[in-house]
């Protein structure tokens, strides 16, 4: 129950294209949706996330989807571009117990070409 | 500002040595503090957390041991490394529950290699 789900794990976009990448819980204890950006050699680091009072939130080029009946949940990257061949992970989280539980996904490596 | 620090960066132990990882945080007090594994194709596991000094929890049966001596510093340790322990070692903080975000800021990560 505590599982998330994500998909593609690989993912090739050219330059100007949209990157959509998808991810799908179980746990409706989940009140916390964030996506993390991994570079190679470097911690994760928050891109944007999402309350599921809310069902999309749009910073810049990156928009989150959120469909709460369907327990999923997308990030969308408009006019990808080569800086943002990464790694990006969505996940999951609720506070319990004084800290946060937080379920990642497994993980999509993004490539942009140009 | 909040940072956190975590070394060494990268190392190559030799099967059955002794591991000592180390991470700070600077710039917070009493944060939540965990420590993940990141393997490829497995994401993010999380291996240990602590709400406090000497309060450590972990979350998977395992070869690796935390310690939390000090408020914002936390340790991962092994008596006798594993082939299987081979990987990227984050460490991560995060805020007590304020009603807010529910963010955790990693640090550089470290790449253990066992040989």
């Amino acid at each position: 129950q505590q599982q998330v789900k994500q998909s593609p794990q690989s993912l090739i976009v050219q330059k100007g294209g949209i990157s959509i990448i998808n991810c799908a819980y179980e746990n409706t204890a989940f009140d916390y949706f964030p996506w993390y950006q991994q570079f190679p050699g470097k911690g994760p680091a928050l891109l944007i996330a999402i309350r599921p009072d809310v069902s999309e939130k749009k910073e810049g080029r990156f928009t989150i989807s959120f469909n709460k009946s369907a327990k999923q949940f997308s990030l969308h990257i408009m006019d990808s571009q080569p800086g943002d061949s990464a790694t990006y992970f969505c996940a999951a989280s609720y506070y319990s117990g004084g800290y946060q539980k937080v379920t990642f996904g497994i993980g999509t490596k993004l490539q942009v070409i140009p | 500002s909040q940072t956190i620090h975590q070394w060494p960066a990268t190392l190559v132990q030799p099967v059955g040595s002794p591991l000592s990882l180390e991470c700070t945080v600077e710039g917070t007090s009493n944060p939540n503090l965990y420590w993940y594994r990141q393997a490829a194709g497995r994401g993010l596991q999380l291996l240990f957390y602590s709400v406090g000094i000497g309060q450590i929890s972990s979350e998977v049966p395992q070869n690796l041991s935390a310690s939390r001596p000090q408020d914002r510093q936390f340790i991962l340790s092994s008596k006798k490394l594993l082939l299987s322990d081979s990987g990227f070692y984050l460490c991560a903080w995060g805020k007590e529950w304020t009603g807010g975000t529910g963010e955790l800021f990693f640090g550089e990560g470290s790449r253990l290699t066992v040989l």
